[in-house]
């Protein structure tokens, strides 16, 4: 059972255009949600985060939107850039628990 | 400071076999967690360990086990290995554990491939 769940394997973005990439998760206990970025032969690298008592979170060029009604997060690059191109996990975790569930992952790509 | 340092990068092992992996924190970190990257599974966590004590596990069998030493040092093991082993083992470290934050600081990965 895929409890957070990212539809779109992959998206490719021109340079200076908006990046929108969207999770979706089913457990409602989930109180604390995760963005974090993977480079190829690296591990992830943690971008932003959003806890459940808020609607956004802004951090520079990323910001993260979260609708707890349709259980439903999305983040936001904007500018994006070629040195975003990676893949982005979203990941949900419950307070208490240190366990983090992640999405499969949407791979971006960002051309010139 | 150190990052997440995961030992050995990559290895090839054959079926039956078992494997340990390594894994040294960031200094001060007392939290190390396991994940399993797959390509159709994404990220899968394995177990959580804090103060030597494995506070959390995940939905894998029993061949898969760990420990952490009193320098917060991790090891992995996963005996009887089968072809589905195959797979990206990350490790990632936190200053603390259970408060929700889920800040990890991941490692490299080990990359294992199971013939």
């Amino acid at each position: 059972d895929q409890q957070v769940k990212q539809n779109s394997p992959s998206l490719s973005v021109q340079e200076g255009r908006i990046s929108i990439l969207n999770c979706d998760y089913t457990n409602s206990m989930f109180d604390y949600f995760l963005w974090y970025k993977k480079y190829p032969a690296e591990g992830p690298t943690f971008l932003i985060s959003i806890s459940s008592i808020k609607d956004k979170n802004e951090d520079g060029r990323f910001t993260v939107f979260l609708n707890k009604s349709a259980k439903h997060l999305s983040l936001h690059i904007v500018p994006s850039q070629p040195g975003d191109s990676a893949v982005y996990f979203c990941a949900a975790s419950r307070t208490g628990f240190q366990k983090l569930v992640f999405g499969t992952g949407t791979r971006l790509l960002v051309s010139p | 400071k150190a990052g997440v340092t995961q030992t050995p990068r990559y290895l090839i092992k054959t079926r039956g076999q078992q494997v340990t992996l390594s894994c040294s924190p960031i200094s001060g970190h007392r939290s190390v967690s396991w994940y399993q990257q797959t390509p159709g599974q994404g990220l899968q966590f394995l177990f959580e360990y804090f103060s030597e004590t494995q506070r959390n596990k995940g939905n894998f069998p029993g061949r898969f086990s760990g420990r952490q030493f009193s320098n917060s040092r991790s090891e992995m093991n996963v005996s009887t290995l089968e072809l589905g082993d195959s797979a990206l083992y990350l490790c990632a470290s936190s200053l603390r554990t259970g408060v929700g934050t889920g800040e990890l600081f991941f490692g490299e990965g080990s990359r294992l491939t199971v013939l």
